[in-house]
């Protein structure tokens, strides 16, 4: 089955603990991101990645850092977290053509940060 | 940077009805989907609508590129189509997408 797979689903950390929300699609795309989804602000992208060893920042990337050393995976690192960084993050993938680069995502991680 | 903006933000529906949900954005764009995020938090893809119509069941989609607005139709709606609607952007150049706030439905039986 075609898919995004996100672990954890749920993490409850404490500030500063380093952490890693791991990323793997199945389905070759070039293109994956990671976003965070905060009440009343919609989906905000974080960062993005066009394939292996090359990426980009979105537009809130401060207090994050991501590797794409293989193709299917594109983990999240918190190196410091911090409370403002409690938030519902998602990862997606998408291919690169010219007429359909539908944007898949994963099911979500839920991340409190005390 | 791009500006995307969802209207209504709030709809409540009884089961059967129709609705149009609207999304505005400031810029021109090459890329532009509707997602729908059910209460479970799941999000998915509805469009990949850059321009033109299409239609998948009881939704249709219509982007008038050269207006910067999008259209997301549900017609004969059903419980089940309750949750977040959002609509994204990706702006010509970059590899950016940006969400609008979202149009949050709830179709009640």
């Amino acid at each position: 089955e075609a898919q995004v797979t996100q672990n954890p689903r749920y993490l409850i950390t404490v500030t500063g603990k380093k952490l890693t929300v791991t990323c793997s699609q199945n389905m070759n795309h070039e293109y994956m991101s990671w976003y965070r989804q905060d009440p009343g602000l919609g989906l905000r992208q974080i960062y993005y990645s066009m394939n292996v060893e090359v990426t980009d920042k979105g537009d809130v990337p401060e207090g994050y850092k991501v590797s794409r050393k293989e193709k299917r995976n594109f983990p999240l690192i918190l190196e410091s977290p911090s409370p403002n960084q409690t938030s519902l993050y998602f990862c997606a993938s998408s291919l690169f053509t010219s007429t359909n680069e539908k944007l898949f995502f994963g099911s979500g991680t839920q991340l409190s940060v005390l | 940077g791009i500006q995307v903006e969802q209207s209504p933000p709030d709809l409540i529906l009884q089961e059967g009805a129709n609705s149009t949900l609207r999304c505005n954005f400031s810029d021109s764009v090459n890329n532009l989907q509707w997602f729908h995020q059910n209460p479970w938090g799941q999000l998915i893809n509805l469009f990949y609508i850059p321009s033109g119509t299409k239609q998948n069941g009881r939704l249709s989609a219509t982007t008038v590129a050269t207006e910067r607005y999008s259209l997301l139709y549900i017609s004969s709606s059903q419980t089940t189509d309750s949750g977040v609607y959002f609509c994204a952007v990706g702006s010509s150049g970059t590899y950016k997408y940006i969400f609008g706030t979202g149009t949050r439905l709830k179709v009640l039986a």
